[in-house]
């Protein structure tokens, strides 16, 4: 069965405290994997698509990269606006295209 | 900027009612989903639409149904709402091939009573 599991499912951190976020995978085929931020009360917002093993994609002080199993997400000198959970999901081929989420990590950020 | 439109952010409605919640993107996306969003248990798919008038069951579309006559909007229909309807309904549409990711609207947060 195809699985998506994110860890830690909370995590506080001090502003400035660099920490990662992991999200690991069993899929049959991984086609893509998406990392999104979701702040209370709203829909998931788009942060970045990885394809291949290897691969890394940066955006301010969020990094994520790519292995056979797992990704994460680096999260480099973060600041209370960066509070929010995200969620990691994968889109497999042969399915249609919707996406396999795991249930997210909660990041919360003190001053 | 890429647009995701849900018509209602919350709706209260009785045990039994015929519910219909709207979506509306301005991409000119060929794929829209609807997804549901509860605690613990993450986004789950419910319905999905890769063209007009073509529909496809999730993981969980017992309940539910669709509708898509037009590319640009998606409903989904819960056909006799009960209690374990309640829930955050979030609609995402996507271009073919999913190149830059999913577009989610700000949700509906349903509550069935």
């Amino acid at each position: 069965e195809d699985q998506v599991t994110q860890s830690p499912e909370a995590l506080r951190l001090q502003e400035g405290e660099s920490s990662s976020l992991n999200c690991s995978y069993t899929v049959s085929g991984l086609r893509g994997l998406f990392w999104y931020r979701q702040d209370p009360g709203k829909g998931p917002e788009f942060l970045f698509t990885l394809y291949s093993a290897g691969e890394e994609k940066e955006k301010e002080r969020l990094k994520a990269t790519l292995t056979k199993k797992e990704s994460f997400l680096h999260i480099t000198a973060p600041k209370p606006e960066d509070s929010a959970t995200y969620l990691c999901a994968v889109h497999i081929w042969g399915s249609q295209g919707n996406l396999i989420f795991g249930k997210g990590t909660k990041l919360s950020v003190k001053p | 900027d890429v647009k995701v439109t849900q018509s209602s952010r919350y709706l209260v409605k009785r045990t039994g009612e015929k519910v219909f919640l709207e979506c509306v993107q301005d991409m000119d996306h060929e794929n829209m989903f609807w997804y549901r969003q509860d605690p613990g248990l993450g986004l789950r798919l419910i319905y999905f639409s890769y063209d007009v008038k073509m529909k496809e069951k999730g993981d969980i579309p017992e309940g539910y149904s669709v509708s898509r006559e037009k590319k640009e909007r998606f409903s989904l229909i819960l056909e006799s709402a009960s209690t374990n309807q309640t829930s955050m309904y979030l609609c995402a549409s996507t271009a073919y091939g999913y190149t830059f990711g999913s577009y989610f609207g700000s949700g509906t947060r349903l509550t069935v009573v």
